[in-house]
């Protein structure tokens, strides 16, 4: 078990720019959460991911971010366009399908700043 | 999901007990009580949850009041390493997502 891996860890990036994060989860789970964290505050739910299907998207925050997880295994968050609030820390999430048992596992998350 | 509330902010004598306070008065049947944790520059950490029982593990223990209106996170033997925010969420069972809040600050003193 080599846990949830971010990439990268930090992201120094001008606005107008695109970034991409990528998220892998542990090898046999099936459900991939994404959040972002600002300073003093809890993590902010963003996305949700059972195997391939996004199943709850609505709490993106623009139509700037989007998230893929083509093959039911590793994630992307894309951000275009990115602005100065943009700035956070992206967490990324899994676990298995247990209707009465799940727990997340987080990753250490991948630090953005937008200049 | 139901909203949870919990104090800003609590210190702990190292060696002690930490008693973290979490109050859901609007929890629904089939929500369940979570209890994350989040140390400095990590990603959150799951402790433990329950729905109506009591529950313990290596970690920690999760009393659950009989109206399940509110709940008690406790550390038996705090250390250091527990200093960290922690966080209280109810959630339906297989929800789509896992709202967390503010949480606790919880320091441990030496």
């Amino acid at each position: 078990d080599t846990g949830v891996s971010q990439n990268p860890r930090h992201k120094i990036t001008k606005r107008g720019q695109n970034v991409t994060f990528r998220c892998d989860p542990i090898s046999e789970h099936n459900r991939l959460y994404w959040y972002r964290q600002t300073l003093g505050q809890g993590p902010e739910f963003l996305t949700y991911f059972q195997n391939e299907a996004q199943l709850e998207k609505s709490r993106l925050l623009s139509d700037r971010f989007s998230a893929e997880r083509p093959k039911g295994s590793f994630s992307t968050l894309e951000i275009q366009r990115t602005e100065q609030g943009d700035s956070a820390m992206y967490l990324c999430a899994s676990s298995l399908d247990s209707a009465t048992n799940e727990k997340l596992f987080f990753g250490s998350g991948t630090q953005l700043s937008v200049l | 999901d139901a909203k949870t509330t919990q104090p800003t902010s609590m210190d702990c004598a190292e060696g002690r007990a930490a008693n973290l306070p979490c109050n859901h008065s609007t929890i629904s049947g089939n929500e369940y009580v979570y209890w994350y944790r989040q140390i400095h520059s990590q990603g959150p950490q799951y402790i433990i949850h329950g729905l109506k029982n009591n529950e313990t593990n290596e970690m920690a223990s999760l009393i659950i009041t009989e109206d399940r209106k509110s709940s008690t996170l406790i550390l038996p033997h705090a250390t250091l390493r527990d200093t960290a925010v922690y966080y209280c969420i109810v959630r339906v069972a297989g929800a789509n997502n896992l709202f967390f809040g503010t949480g606790t600050r919880l320091t441990v003193i030496p």
